[in-house]
């Protein structure tokens, strides 16, 4: 079982719809963070986490320490949203360097 | 305030030579890590460095890869002899002072194929 399991691996929306995706993990963090990759592009950071709540725009992110669970949602959704989200956490027990990654879930938003 | 920079961008070497990855952090970061992403997988650590120090090597392989990040100039990722499993996109990241809560910029990547 992967340390960080993500869910759905592939979303298929709407244009205007609200998207959940969500990210489970099995150790003990410091920080979550969610990135998001355009085809054959670069890697944007959206949030960090390590409690709460963070809004920006349309994005919102959330996190349950306790439930070892986030969740990435984004409101009103267009099809320049279509992209892979990839959830990744920094682990307490390692030297709080490294980034553990999730598979992604692709995301495709139809006009 | 330009981003972290990668270059190139594109790669193409033939099995046996030798490639080489430049990274740039971003102004006033002194924490780079490097990240591989191999085709249909997710992305897998490899190594984090600071100025002149590697801290945490844990995710490279033991043959063929190394890394440096000098006092003066870019981080530079080194793969020997490659072989056609080297062929993906190979990450930078530059954080400010401290890894534990520092933000993560990424930069667009080079990508690596091996004929």
């Amino acid at each position: 079982k992967n340390e960080v399991e993500q869910s759905p691996q592939n979303l298929t929306a709407q244009e205007g719809e609200f998207i959940t995706i969500n990210c489970s993990y099995s150790v003990g963090i410091s920080a979550l963070h969610w990135l998001q990759q355009h085809p054959g592009g670069g890697i944007v950071s959206l949030f960090m986490l390590s409690s709460g709540k963070k809004k920006h725009g349309r994005l919102i992110a959330t996190i349950n320490i306790q439930e070892k669970h986030s969740s990435l949602h984004i409101t009103a959704s267009h099809p320049r949203d279509s992209a892979v989200y990839i959830c990744a956490v920094r682990g307490k027990e390692t030297s709080g360097s490294r980034l553990t990654f999730g598979e992604g879930t692709q995301l495709t938003v139809n006009p | 305030n330009a981003g972290v920079m990668q270059n190139p961008r594109h790669l193409v070497r033939r099995r046996g030579q030798e490639a080489r990855l430049r990274c740039s952090p971003m102004k006033g970061h002194s924490h780079v890590y490097w990240y591989r992403q191999l085709p249909e997988e997710g992305l897998k650590f490899m190594v984090y460095l600071q100025k002149e120090n590697i801290i945490d090597e844990s995710g490279m392989p033991k043959e063929r890869f190394s890394a440096e990040f000098p006092k003066e100039g870019p981080s530079i990722l080194r793969i020997q002899q490659v072989v056609r499993g080297d062929s993906a996109a190979y990450f930078c990241a530059s954080s400010p002072w401290t890894a534990n809560t520092g933000e993560l910029f990424f930069g667009e990547g080079s990508r690596l194929t091996v004929l």
